[in-house]
C-alpha cells in the first residue's frame, strides 16, 4: 500500500524566505510522485513530477523538489519566497508501470502563507 | 487546448437527494479520475474510468457511483445524499499513453447538502 505524510498542516515564512514543505512517503514499488498547488476554489495545478528520470526536480514558478529513496522523501523548496505562492500544497504519489493508473494517494496538505 | 470542464460549479441539495456532476476531460485523455476533498479528510479518491469502465474504486459507499461515456466524458451520482457528503468533487484526467502518470483537475464542483 503507498502513503503519503505531509509534515507541518501550516507553514508561515516571510517573503523573500526560503519555502520549506516536507513529504514522505511510503510505497512497495517505485513510485511516481507530485507536488500539486491548490488556491482558493480552484481545482489543483501540477507543480512538478518525479519519475524516476533525475532525483532534482525543477517546476513551475521556481519551485524544485528533491527525491531521496534512502529517507522516502520528496520535499519541495523555493529559494524566495513570493506572496502569490500563498496557497494549499499537496503531495501525491502513485504507481508506476502497469500499476499506474489514474489512482493518487494524497499527503493532507500544507497551507502556505506568506508574510509581507 | 481546453482544459478539464465540471459543471456544475457549485450545488445545494437536501438531505436524501441525488445528485448528477459532469466531467468534460482533455480531448485525448481517455482516463477519468474522481476525488472528493474535504477539510477533515482531505482528498480521497472515488473511482477510476477508463474506455467507459470502472478501472479502480475507493473506499466509498455504493451510493457513489460513475460512468464514461464513449467520448470519454464522465458523471458520476450520488444517491440518498447525507449531510458528510458536502465536499469540493474534482475530476482529473490522464492520458494513458503518458507513461508519467500525470493527471490533469478541474475547477471542481462545489456541494453543499442541507
Amino acid at each position: 500500500a503507498q502513503s503519503v505524510t505531509q509534515l507541518g498542516s501550516h507553514v508561515s515564512v516571510s517573503e523573500g524566505a526560503l519555502v520549506l514543505l516536507r513529504c514522505n512517503y511510503s510505497s512497495s514499488v517505485p513510485p511516481y510522485l507530485f507536488w500539486y498547488v491548490q488556491y482558493p476554489n480552484q481545482g489543483l495545478q501540477l507543480l512538478l513530477k518525479y519519475t524516476s528520470a533525475a532525483t532534482l526536480v525543477k517546476g513551475i514558478n521556481g519551485f524544485e523538489a528533491e527525491f531521496k529513496k534512502s529517507e522516502t522523501s520528496f520535499h519541495l523548496t523555493k529559494p524566495s519566497a513570493h506572496m502569490s505562492d500563498a496557497a494549499e500544497y499537496f503531495c501525491a504519489v502513485s504507481q508506476t508501470g502497469s500499476g499506474n493508473t489514474g489512482k493518487l494517494i494524497f499527503g493532507q496538505g500544507t497551507t502556505l502563507q506568506v508574510k509581507p | 487546448k481546453a482544459g478539464v470542464t465540471q459543471t456544475p460549479r457549485y450545488l445545494i441539495k437536501t438531505r436524501g437527494q441525488q445528485v448528477t456532476l459532469s466531467c468534460s476531460p482533455i480531448s485525448g485523455h481517455r482516463s477519468v479520475s474522481w476525488y472528493q476533498q474535504t477539510p477533515g479528510q482531505g482528498l480521497q479518491f472515488l473511482f477510476e474510468y477508463f474506455s467507459e469502465t470502472q478501472r479502480n474504486k475507493g473506499n466509498f459507499p455504493g451510493r457513489f457511483s460513475g460512468r464514461q461515456f464513449s467520448n470519454s466524458r464522465s458523471e458520476m451520482n450520488v444517491s440518498t445524499l447525507e449531510l458528510g457528503d458536502s465536499a469540493l468533487y474534482l475530476c482529473a484526467c490522464k492520458n494513458p499513453g503518458q507513461g508519467s502518470g500525470i493527471q490533469y483537475f478541474g475547477a471542481g464542483t462545489r456541494l453543499s447538502v442541507l
